[in-house]
């Protein structure tokens, strides 16, 4: 199975900064015929499900805001939240879907500092 | 307006079964693969299952397989998870989420509000 590690595990940032979660996988996400990265990222709200923000690593799902970015390739990706809002408080999750089982990483909560 | 709807959840006794159901709006369920993700109490995510548009694929994490079937019957617009067998780690928060597309993409797009199953004595 492909691991999946988040860092930190948990943060704190001040409103209107930059946050950034990284994510890194126990083997290269990259599909070398396609150029993609299998490489997802949700955020989970306090008692609601999951949502898609990102998908292949920096394909921004619509409606989502653009202060949210991915970027990375092969084994490392980025989450950056630019000028954080109150809203954005949240457990942010990778995903990778390169191979079967599909796994998530351990969460990075974020909270407002 | 995409939404997942999931119900049959709730308290079992270790060996015993219980089944879920998913029931979608706004979109044909018949093109989409979907899938169960489920999350015990305080804990991450965990895929569950996956079943492509037409029941052509299915997989499922080695910690289900040989207990849990996953299933759809696209006419009544609904997705199935029957969990037999069931042990007290198999308590979670079950989320039924939808795939993009109609084979397998491995992400999942919509989520439900996820139905609470709890296997204790």
């Amino acid at each position: 199975d492909i691991v999946m590690t988040q860092s930190p595990d948990s943060l704190a940032v001040s409103l209107g900064e930059r946050a950034t979660i990284n994510c890194k996988s126990s083997q290269s996400v990259l599909y070398s015929s396609n150029n993609e990265n299998y490489l997802t990222w949700y955020q989970q709200k306090p008692g609601q499900p999951p949502k898609l923000l990102i998908y292949w690593a920096s394909t921004r799902e619509s409606g989502v805001p653009d202060r949210f970015s991915g970027s990375g390739s092969g084994t490392d990706f980025t989450l950056t939240i630019n000028s954080l809002q109150a809203e954005d408080v949240a457990v942010y999750y990778c995903q990778q879907y390169y191979n079967l089982p599909y796994t998530f990483g351990q969460g990075t909560k974020l909270q407002i500092k | 307006e995409v939404q997942l709807v999931e119900s049959g959840g709730g308290l079992v006794k270790p060996g015993e079964s219980l089944r879920l159901s998913c029931g979608p709006s706004g979109f044909t369920l018949s093109s989409y693969s979907m899938n169960w993700v489920r999350q015990a109490p305080g804990r991450g995510l965990e895929w569950v299952s996956s079943i492509s548009s037409s029941s052509s694929y299915i997989y499922y994490a080695d910690s289900v397989k040989g207990r849990f079937t996953i299933s759809r019957d696209n006419a009544k617009n609904s997705l199935y998870l029957q969990m037999n067998s069931l042990r007290a780690e198999d308590t979670a928060v079950y989320y039924c989420a939808r795939d993009p597309a109609g084979d397998p993409q491995g992400y999942f797009d919509y989520w439900g509000q996820g139905t609470l199953v709890t296997v204790s004595s």
